[in-house]
């Protein structure tokens, strides 16, 4: 079974700077898909970024982005620019065709935001 | 398009009582899961269906059952509720490899 790992359970960061959350995951398929998972006090699951494993290009939406290590199994957020709206709980998540595409979830990383 | 919804978003049981929860999509998706998520930790996956009529265990099934009829629908029963169910459930639904959109949550306690 994939294991993923955040190594951070709590993080600050001052309002417009920037912050990385790792995360770190253990596979020997070849062929899956990540994803960080924004959860606010709504509870709501909210998809902040996702990266194909087959692509060398780090994906980037808008402030966020990721720098994805394959051979070293990392997958680390960045967030720019940081808005008191990003602080939440994130997700980092391995999902591969097992499980019906089920999504193996790391515990979590708090963000704070601080003005 | 409602999206993901879950009925109900709370409920509190006493050790021993039975309900169900109900997961509902109206995208035509093909896959729905059922996961919960305890302090501390992630989501962890129940059980899932990879289309109607069928079912599937995922890494913490014991003590739940699941049902599929229809392929909007996903269903998760609990027959005889214990404390250690108590949790956030989260019902999600995909079309196959595709995001996963998950539903606000049900808060149940088992006292």
């Amino acid at each position: 079974a994939q294991t993923v790992t955040q190594s951070q359970p709590e993080m600050s960061v001052q309002e417009a700077e920037t912050v990385t959350l790792s995360c770190t995951y253990d596979t020997s398929e070849s062929d899956y898909y990540l994803f960080w998972y924004k959860q606010p006090p709504s509870r709501q699951m909210i998809l902040v970024i996702r990266q194909e494993a087959y692509k060398q290009q780090n994906a980037t939406e808008n402030r966020f982005s990721v720098n994805f290590q394959k051979a070293a199994k990392s997958f680390s957020l960045k967030i720019s620019d940081s808005q008191l709206g990003d602080a939440a709980m994130y997700f980092c998540a391995y999902r591969s065709a097992q499980s019906g595409y089920a999504l193996n979830f790391g515990k979590g990383t708090s963000l704070l935001v601080t003005p | 398009n409602a999206g993901v919804t879950q009925t109900p978003k709370f409920r509190v049981l006493k050790t021993g009582q039975s309900m169900t929860l109900l997961c509902a999509q109206d995208m035509n998706h093909e896959y729905m899961y059922w996961y919960r998520q305890d302090p501390g930790m992630g989501l962890r996956l129940i059980h899932y269906s990879v289309g109607e009529g069928t079912t599937a265990k995922g890494e913490v099934p014991d003590g739940y059952n699941v049902s599929r009829l229809k392929k909007q629908n996903f269903l998760l029963g609990l027959e005889s509720a214990a404390p250690s169910q108590t949790s956030v459930y989260f019902c999600a639904s995909s079309y196959s490899s595709r995001q996963q959109f998950f539903g606000p949550g049900t808060r149940l306690t088992v006292l």
